[in-house]
């Protein structure tokens, strides 16, 4: 298994421009979860799916927008780019309520710069 | 929603010394605190974590232990090693509406070992 895979690695964006951050896991997970980690801080939640068809907000979700088509895959949508969502994004998976036992498994994370 | 503090920020051992990291947490419907460990340019990793029904756990080097009456938790580092370098966090479980959305990060503990 591949696990959770995040595209691209890096990415420099123009203010206004949009852009997708692709994710995909291959461990059959329920759950899906896009973080943002800003420097010296820890991850904050802009959304998160339960699966398939359904998606919710989580704590910063302004500026973004999700999608969840198939179980695999949950790509993140930054519709007009701003500095401030100049960050790392981590997206990450499980398979089922993380507070019930399940771990939490990252992807590798997007460094996104936005100038 | 759930606000979780740690300190400190940064923590200077020598190689063999013990190090402790503190969370605190605001929400007392949390039951569950994961542990994560990412190194520079790294994915965060899991690497203990604890419920509410257990006040201490332990693998290893590693323990996590958690006062639920004070919303406070702590992990402990036994005979540090130069690969325990890293940047710890503390997370809880995050509410709202009807149930448990995902995690809410500490801030990080950037933990350096002295040779």
């Amino acid at each position: 298994n591949a696990g959770v895979t995040q595209t691209p690695k890096f990415r420099i964006l123009k203010i206004g421009q949009s852009m997708t951050l692709q994710c995909t896991q291959d461990m059959n997970h329920n759950y899906m979860y896009w973080y943002r980690q800003d420097p010296g801080m820890g991850l904050k939640l802009i959304y998160y799916s339960v699966g398939a068809g359904i998606t919710d907000k989580g704590e910063v979700p302004n500026g973004y927008n999700v999608s969840r088509s198939t179980t695999e895959d949950f790509p993140l949508r930054l519709e007009l780019a701003a500095p401030s969502q100049t960050s790392v994004y981590f997206c990450a998976s499980s398979y089922g309520d993380i507070v019930r036992g399940e771990k939490l498994f990252f992807g590798s994370g997007t460094q996104l710069s936005v100038l | 929603g759930e606000n979780v503090e740690q300190h400190p920020s940064t923590l200077s051992v020598q190689e063999g010394d013990s190090a402790v990291i503190k969370c605190t947490y605001s929400d007392s419907a949390s039951n569950y605190f994961p542990w994560y460990k990412q190194e520079l340019g790294k994915r965060p990793q899991l690497i203990i974590d604890i419920r509410s029904n257990v006040g201490e756990k332990k693998d290893q080097r590693i323990a996590v232990t958690l006062n639920k009456t004070a919303k406070h938790f702590s992990l402990h580092i036994t005979e540090t090693q130069p690969e325990d370098s890293a940047v710890y966090f503390c997370a809880a479980e995050m509410y709202s509406g009807g149930g448990a959305d995902g995690l809410t990060f500490g801030k990080g503990t950037h933990l350096i070992i002295q040779p």
